[in-house]
């Protein structure tokens, strides 16, 4: 059974520093990963999504890696802001039959202190 | 262009109540699925259709029923409300579910039994 870890649960960082979010899953087979933007009350917004075949994906300040021989994905966010406070999730989804489900992990709560 | 809209945004109903959650999208999506999303749990998967007249089981699909009768719509309903169904309910969507995709989230549900 794919689990999906994001450790700390909650990060504080002053604005401008530019960080980094962690997530690991068990099961390396994966079809696809993908990270997500939640704010308080409102559903979840795709950032980036990495095929398994590619290494990295990017979009404006964000920046999202994978490296699925080691169950890892990362989420870099470049010259933090005080908007970039949100919950931040990853998700795995497998390649098919029971494991094609999109497993998500418990997210990281970013506050960005002006 | 709405996306995926889900009524009502929030709800109280009485333990033994039953209600249907509505969800809709715009995007001619084939994949549709339902999460529930609880404090320390993560989101996790209730159920999912792969095309109009196909559903199954997610992961936590007791007292749960879906029906997929158009691509638009994708309702869950609640046969006889628990308390522990206390949740926020969130409806997804994506063009195909083996397809790289990016996933869509509706704006949730806020959903509570008492």
């Amino acid at each position: 059974k794919q689990e999906v870890t994001q450790i700390p649960a909650a990060l504080s960082v002053p604005e401008g520093e530019n960080l980094v979010l962690n997530c690991s899953f068990t099961d390396s087979a994966i079809y696809n990963l993908q990270w997500f933007r939640q704010d308080p009350g409102k559903g979840l917004t795709s950032l980036l999504l990495i095929q398994s075949s590619q290494r990295e994906q990017t979009s404006g300040r964000l920046n999202a890696s994978l490296d699925k021989s080691s169950g890892r994905s990362t989420l870099y966010i470049a010259a933090s802001q005080p908007g970039d406070s949100a919950t931040y999730l990853c998700a795995v989804k497998g390649h098919s039959g029971a494991n094609s489900k999109l497993t998500f992990g418990k997210g990281i709560t970013l506050s960005v202190r002006p | 262009n709405a996306g995926v809209t889900q009524t009502p945004k929030f709800q109280v109903l009485k333990t033994g109540q039953s209600m249907t959650l509505q969800c809709a999208q715009d995007m001619n999506h084939e994949y549709m699925s339902w999460y529930r999303q609880d404090p320390g749990m993560g989101l996790r998967l209730i159920h999912y259709s792969v095309g109009a007249g196909i559903t199954d089981q997610g992961e936590v699909p007791n007292g749960y029923n879906v029906s997929r009768s158009t691509t638009e719509d994708f309702p869950l309903r609640l046969l006889s409300a628990a308390p522990s169904q206390t949740s926020v309910y969130f409806c997804a969507s994506s063009l195909g579910r083996h397809s790289g995709n990016t996933i869509y989230f509706g704006e949730g549900s806020w959903l509570t039994v008492v």
